[in-house]
């Protein structure tokens, strides 16, 4: 069964606005992912954070963890149609055991 | 319903033996897509069988690596000669076509090769 629940399902934004996902999970984690996919190709892996960092950037990305609360949140800033994808959070919690949610589907409006 | 099913769950190898995987994806689903991830490394793209068009290969690392999918449903992923480095978990996912966004996985195959 998938892990990560995010939130929303699908978002639709000009495009130079931010875009914010959030995903939440159930158990303990060594780390988690964030994925992004073009429709009809293979996942891209985004930017993987620890269990003990609270925020990452990677270029126009901004992940942050809560542990305490076990959700985390992807930032897109200015973003771009070439963004339009679908965003998945992705937890590993061992053994390499990776865990996906249903993803977010964004649409950036040029 | 049944989801995604992969065979065997855990394989250990020894180097230069060839092994392989299988991928039992869900019924009627006809993308199949092979992923791998290394120890505290993102998933890694391998390969892409949409119905019967010819698959993406542009993931596979090396040519040790092949994939067959027969009668557009099982798969199976052979690595020949197989070295450390392989050893990964292998995942696999199907989705009810290629437009869908939502990729559903099996559990995973975890290589160690000796």
């Amino acid at each position: 069964s998938q892990q990560g629940e995010e939130d929303p399902q699908a978002l639709s934004i000009q495009e130079g606005e931010n875009a914010t996902m959030n995903c939440s999970y159930k158990t303990s984690i060594n780390n988690l992912q964030w994925y992004r996919q073009n429709s009809g190709r293979g996942l891209v892996h985004l930017i993987l954070i620890r269990s003990n960092e609270r925020e990452k950037h990677s270029g126009r990305l901004r992940v942050t963890l809560d542990t305490s609360k076990k959700s985390s949140s992807l930032l897109i800033t200015a973003s771009r149609a070439a963004d339009t994808a679908s965003y998945f959070c992705a937890t590993e919690t061992g053994a390499n055991n990776l865990f996906f949610g249903t993803g977010t589907r964004l649409t950036v409006i040029p | 319903g049944a989801g995604v099913s992969q065979s065997p769950s855990n394989k250990v190898t020894e180097k230069g033996k060839d092994v392989e995987l299988r991928c039992d994806p869900i019924s009627g689903h006809t993308a199949l897509y092979w992923y791998r991830q290394s120890l505290g490394q993102g998933l890694e793209f391998l390969i892409y069988f949409q119905g019967n068009s010819a698959p993406d290969k542009s993931g596979l690392p090396s040519d040790r690596f092949s994939a067959e999918r027969t009668g557009g449903s099982v798969s199976t992923l052979t690595i020949q000669r197989t070295q450390q480095e392989d050893s990964a978990v292998y995942l696999c996912a199907s989705t009810e076509d290629s437009f869908q966004e939502t990729q559903y996985f099996g559990p995973g195959t975890r290589l160690l090769v000796l």
